[in-house]
């Protein structure tokens, strides 16, 4: 079946615009998360989403940063007037369930530049 | 609170030889632990895993690892490198209370012809 999707793959932008970066779940997964890998470093978790729970918005770094799911579904991470630290990869992951041995399953991430 | 170490941000082996990239972890319970492989622009892909039971975990591409509780240990193992290996290795871990996946810096391995 498919896998994870992220859209787009790259994303050049300004300082200071405001940017949308999009994923789409394995179908059937309830749980969504976000991550951001600067370069040379590890994955640094962002936030968490599970059903129609409260989302986990803990490892966002400013208020800069949203973001929303629909349902079970597609969920979008939005930054605001964009700074060149926040240039990164963004990865997105769904699991079937979201506790203990549950792989997480990785899109392909979304490249971000600012310049 | 949990916390992983990859010791080795590069490793570099020749093609045919021992893969060994090294991962320790900290858990005030008993930990599930991950090894993740990422190809050059490429997301990440789970190479193995290590849930409760049997404490050698085999994964795809002939690699294992050993949970070694005594020493809070989960090392990555490949008997002969082969050029297609070289990609970054991540180690992570979580527990039956969180979700959240904690995930080492990463290894870069390098493989010589």
């Amino acid at each position: 079946g498919a896998g994870v999707s992220q859209s787009p793959s790259n994303k050049v932008t300004e300082k200071g615009k405001d940017v949308e970066l999009r994923c789409d779940p394995i179908s059937g997964h309830t749980a969504l998360y976000w991550y951001r890998q600067r370069l040379g470093q590890g994955l640094e978790f962002l936030i968490y989403f599970q059903g129609n729970s409260a989302p986990d918005k803990s490892g966002l770094p400013s208020d800069r940063f949203s973001a929303e799911r629909t349902g079970e579904s597609v969920s979008t991470l939005t930054i605001q007037r964009t700074q060149q630290e926040d240039s990164a990869v963004y990865l997105c992951a769904s699991s079937l369930k979201d506790r203990g041995p549950y792989e997480q399953y990785f899109g392909p991430g979304t490249r971000l530049t600012v310049t | 609170a949990q916390s992983v170490t990859q010791l080795g941000s590069h490793v570099s082996v020749s093609e045919g030889a021992l893969v060994l990239l090294r991962c320790n972890y900290s858990s005030s319970v008993p930990p599930y632990l991950f090894w993740y492989v990422q190809y050059p622009n490429q997301g990440l892909q789970l190479l193995l895993k290590y849930t409760t039971g049997a404490t050698l975990v085999k994964g795809i591409n002939g690699f294992e690892a050993e949970f070694k509780k005594s020493e809070t240990s989960f090392h990555l193992t490949k008997p002969s490198a082969h050029m297609s290996d070289a990609a970054e290795y991540f180690c992570a871990v979580s527990d039956d209370s969180s979700y959240k996946l904690i995930f080492g810096s990463g290894t870069r391995l390098l493989v010589r012809p």
